[in-house]
């Protein structure tokens, strides 16, 4: 079974800290990505990454960075957290390819104070 | 507009009833799809894929028409456990098809 594994279920924050989601995956995917789900907005992409060390900004990348340092792992930065940064946040990855689909961890659900 | 477009709902049905869902695109160069469900606080998982004309699978049936740029997913034989959103994905053209481009999803509550 590929797992997509999330460092936390349940965070919370305070406004201006700097915070790390992690993501880690078991499957050798080339491609990983970040977003964020809040109510009526459906699942909007932070940011991705297609290879080791690569990164490209999704729909929302303000407020955010990423670092990719080994295939495996996808980590989620935000830089000073804001109270509009509370959300829920999802990893995902996927092989190569058209036909390949996205595996979820189980998110991270993020309170800023 | 947006790339991939889904009718919110919420669907409400009795158990039993047939339901159907209809998801558009609008990238014409898109190749594969795919359904997805997604529980209340929990993460999207994988329902069906559809790559061709369609895919079924048990009580499950997803239809691609790309003509019209539109998938859908047809559920019979609706059981309490359907309810759910239902979350539609697009896969991008060659040039750009590492990522789904997602719909917002479809409310399903079934009830007894």
């Amino acid at each position: 079974d590929v797992k997509v594994t999330q460092s936390s279920r349940y965070l919370v924050k305070r406004t201006g800290e700097k915070v790390f989601l992690e993501c880690v995956q078991d499957m050798d995917h080339e491609n990983m990505f970040w977003y964020r789900q809040d109510p009526g907005l459906g699942l909007r992409l932070i940011y991705f990454s297609y290879d080791v060390k690569m990164k490209e900004k999704g729909d929302i990348p303000e407020g955010y960075s990423v670092s990719r340092e080994k295939k495996e792992r996808f980590s989620l930065i935000l830089e000073s957290a804001s109270t509009n940064q509370t959300s829920m946040y999802l990893c995902a990855s996927s092989g190569g390819g058209l036909g390949t689909e996205a595996f979820f961890g189980q998110g991270t659900r993020l309170t800023v104070v | 507009r947006k790339e991939v477009e889904q009718d919110p709902g919420p669907f409400n049905v009795p158990e039993g009833a047939t339901v159907a869902f209809n998801c558009t695109y609008s990238n014409s160069a898109s190749q594969s799809f795919f359904w997805y469900r997604q529980d209340c606080r929990k993460e999207p998982k994988l329902l069906m894929s559809v790559y061709s004309s369609g895919n079924e699978d048990g009580r499950f049936t997803a239809q691609l028409n790309r003509a019209s740029q539109y998938i859908s997913l047809l559920i019979r034989d609706s059981k309490l456990s359907d309810s759910a959103t239902y979350l539609c994905a697009a896969k991008g053209n060659a040039g750009n098809n590492r990522k789904l481009i997602w719909g917002l999803g479809t409310s399903l509550a079934v009830n007894p």
